[in-house]
């Protein structure tokens, strides 16, 4: 049973455009969340986060917006730009005892054109 | 040098073979964590340690075990290859600090292709 489902596999978006990326979550229980980058051949780095108790997180060109009653999130690119084309994912943590499991989604492939 | 390294980068190997996968960090994180990337599903939790002396096991960890020889190195073998454990292999990384988050680091991969 998938846990966070990124539900769109590719987003195709024009350079110096608003990219969206989407996030859906069932489990209540999840009251951390994070956006991860992927290049090729690279692992995965931190992007953005957004501990529950908040609705919106900013951070330059990056935007998380949570949405609890909805359990959904959603990561706002603007403006755009060809070195974003990567792959993102969203992912979810219960802070239960201090753990830090991770519960990732599918992830989505980013790419931005000239 | 990066933070986290993982060995070796690709293997390709066979049905019933003993395989493992190295981590190493000089970050200085206590905590220590595997992943394995298969299309369409993301990355999933093996196995994590919170410290040399504490080993859990994750979503996935049937197949698996895992040895942490030190603070800064985390090992995931596989005693018997099969197919299906042809992945993306992810060793990670975070700092604990109570109930807060904190982002974790990951290595670049390991391409492991069990034929």
């Amino acid at each position: 049973d998938q846990q966070v489902k990124q539900n769109s596999p590719s987003l195709s978006v024009q350079e110096g455009r608003i990219s969206i990326l989407n996030c859906d979550y069932t489990n209540s229980m999840f009251d951390y969340f994070l956006w991860y980058k992927k290049y090729p051949a690279e692992g995965p780095t931190f992007l953005i986060s957004i501990s529950s108790i908040k609705d919106k997180n900013e951070d330059g060109r990056f935007t998380v917006f949570l949405n609890k009653s909805a359990k959904h999130l959603s990561l706002h690119i603007v403006p755009s730009q060809p070195g974003d084309s990567a792959v993102y994912f969203c992912a979810a943590s219960p802070i239960i005892q201090g753990a830090q499991k991770l519960v990732f989604g599918q992830g989505t492939r980013l790419t931005i054109n000239p | 040098d990066a933070d986290v390294t993982q060995t070796p980068r690709n293997r390709i190997t066979k049905t019933g073979k003993r395989i493992m996968l190295e981590c190493s960090q000089t970050k200085g994180h206590d905590r220590m964590y595997w992943y394995r990337q298969d299309p369409g599903l993301g990355l999933r939790l093996i196995y994590y340690s919170f410290d040399v002396k504490d080993i859990n096991k994750g979503e996935i960890s049937d197949g698996y075990s895992v040895s942490r020889q030190a603070q800064a190195k985390f090992s995931l073998s596989l005693e018997s290859a099969i197919p299906n454990q042809t992945a993306l292999y992810f060793c990670a990384t975070s700092q604990s600090s109570g109930l807060s988050y904190n982002e974790q680091f990951f290595g670049p991969g390991t391409r492991l292709t069990v034929l």
